[in-house]
C-alpha cells in the first residue's frame, strides 16, 4: 500500500498569512493527488484535483503544487474559513489512502 | 445538481450485521464509480471500499476486506455497505463519495451517517 505522510499535523496562524502543507508518498504516484478542507461537523471538500488543479468554485487563494512524491498545498493569504482540517488523498492505486490531516488553527 | 444521501446508521451490538445506503441524484449515476470513506470520531478519513460503474469491479481497504461488501443498485442510483460481524472500531461517520481517476476523484461527498457499535 502507498503511504501518504502529510506534515505539520497543526499549526497555528493568523488571517493573511501564508500556509505550506506537505504530502509524501512513498512511491511516485504521477499527479495522481486531491486535496481536501473539512470544517467540524461536515462533509470534506474537494479543493485541488490532478495535484493542481483548482476545483471549480474554490478561491484562487489556494494552490496545489508537486508530482511524484512530494505535493503542496499553499493558501497564498489565510481567511478565516479557512481555519479546518486538510487532507491529501492518492488515487494512484488501490486502496486508496489518506494523509493524517492538517489541523490549521487561529493564532 | 449532484446529491448523495447515507442513511442506515444507528446504534448496533457487536457481532450485528447492518447495510448503509446512498442514494444518489442530479448525475449519470452509471458513469461513475462510487466509494465508502470512514471518520472515526476524532480522527483522520479512512478510505473503505469502491465499486466502479459496472457494479462488478471491487476494492476493499485491508482492514474492511472479507467483513464489508459493496454494491450497488442500478435501478434505484443506490450504493449499499454491508458491513457484518460488527466491532467497535467501526464507530464511525460514513461517508459514500464519487467518482475515481481525474478529473471526477471524490469529486462529491455525501453528508454522512453515523455509526456507532456499542454493547
Amino acid at each position: 500500500d502507498i503511504q501518504m505522510t502529510q506534515s505539520p499535523s497543526s499549526l497555528s496562524a493568523s488571517v493573511g498569512d501564508r500556509v505550506t502543507i506537505t504530502c509524501r508518498a512513498s512511491q511516485a504516484i504521477r499527479n495522481d493527488l486531491v486535496w481536501f478542507q473539512q470544517r467540524p461537523g461536515k462533509a470534506p471538500k474537494r479543493l485541488i484535483f490532478a495535484a493542481s488543479s483548482l476545483q471549480s468554485g474554490v478561491p484562487s487563494r489556494f494552490s496545489g503544487s508537486g508530482s511524484g512524491t512530494e505535493f503542496t498545498l499553499t493558501i497564498s493569504s489565510l481567511q478565516p474559513e479557512d481555519f479546518a482540517t486538510y487532507y491529501c488523498l492518492q488515487h494512484n492505486t488501490y486502496p486508496r489512502t489518506f494523509g493524517q490531516g492538517t489541523k490549521v488553527e487561529i493564532k | 445538481q449532484v446529491q448523495l444521501v447515507e442513511s442506515g446508521g444507528g446504534v448496533f451490538q457487536p457481532g450485528r450485521s447492518l447495510r448503509l445506503s446512498c442514494a444518489t441524484s442530479g448525475f449519470n449515476f452509471h458513469n461513475y464509480a462510487m466509494h465508502w470513506v470512514r471518520q472515526a470520531p476524532g480522527k483522520g478519513l479512512e478510505w473503505v471500499a469502491v465499486v466502479w460503474f459496472d457494479g462488478i469491479k471491487k476494492y476493499y481497504a485491508d482492514a474492511v476486506q472479507g467483513r464489508f461488501n459493496i454494491s450497488r443498485d442500478s435501478s434505484r442510483e443506490t450504493i449499499n455497505l454491508q458491513i457484518n460481524s460488527l466491532r467497535v472500531e467501526d464507530t464511525a461517520v460514513y461517508y459514500c463519495a464519487r467518482g475515481t481517476g481525474s478529473p471526477s476523484e471524490h469529486d462529491f461527498w455525501g453528508q454522512g451517517t453515523l455509526l456507532t457499535v456499542s454493547s
